[in-house]
């Protein structure tokens, strides 16, 4: 079992739809949770990091549930530039050690 | 300021030749890591480096891969005898530290495509 899982898809979405990713992790030592965006040949870059108490930016809401050890994306109002691959992150910072999910595609239609 | 960056941006070589990529962080910035990502696959850790030392090298695939940091800033990592299934982007990411995760996000360059023939 991978240390860091996510649904591969791909979600094929229409604009204007809302749309959730999971990501679930096995190390309950892990202390830090990201979710980054990677465009087609790009590198990832940093979307939000993701706090217990859940965060909001915008069109996008992030959730930790340490309990059940997932964290969870929501996209609402989905645009076309929107069309990535999602990255969930587990860091366990004791250990320096980052955890990459294989992502999950993206695409949003007109 | 200026991003992470890394050179060369593509190498192509012949199998069992050594190669060496680079990679400039973030000014600052104490921690470093390095990524493998094959075509159509995640990322894949490498190694990590606080300051110059890196504590764990576990996440090397083999020991023909070796990595170094300098000065707490530049690090280049160095295959050799490169085999065909080296070909992947490898990227390089800085982040201020790992106190906290206020503080350890990870900042990517763009990458260097190695190529193997």
């Amino acid at each position: 079992r991978k240390e860091v899982e996510q649904d591969p898809g791909p979600f094929n979405v229409p604009e204007g739809a809302t749309v959730a990713f999971n990501c679930t992790y096995s190390n309950s030592a892990s202390q830090s949770f990201f979710w980054y965006r990677q465009d087609c040949r790009k590198e990832p870059k940093l979307l939000m990091s993701v706090y217990s108490s859940g965060n909001e930016d915008g069109r996008f809401t992030a959730q930790l549930n340490r309990a059940s050890q997932y964290i969870s994306l929501l996209i609402r109002d989905s645009k076309l530039s929107d069309s990535a691959t999602y990255l969930c992150v587990v860091v366990n910072t004791n250990a320096g050690k980052s955890t990459f999910g294989d992502g999950t595609t993206l695409t949003v239609k007109p | 300021g200026a991003g992470v960056s890394q050179s060369p941006s593509n190498k192509v070589t012949e199998k069992g030749k050594d190669v060496e990529l680079r990679c400039d962080p973030i000014s600052g910035h104490t921690a470093l890591y390095w990524y493998r990502q094959r075509l159509g696959q995640g990322l894949e850790f490498l190694i990590y480096f606080q300051g110059n030392s890196a504590p764990d090298k576990s996440g090397l695939p083999s020991d023909r891969f070796s990595a170094e940091r300098t000065g707490e800033s530049v690090s280049t990592l160095t295959i050799q005898r490169t085999q065909q299934e080296d070909s992947a982007v490898y990227l390089c990411a800085s982040s201020l530290d790992l106190v906290s995760p206020s503080t350890d996000t990870q900042y990517f360059g763009p990458g260097t495509r190695l190529t193997v023939l």
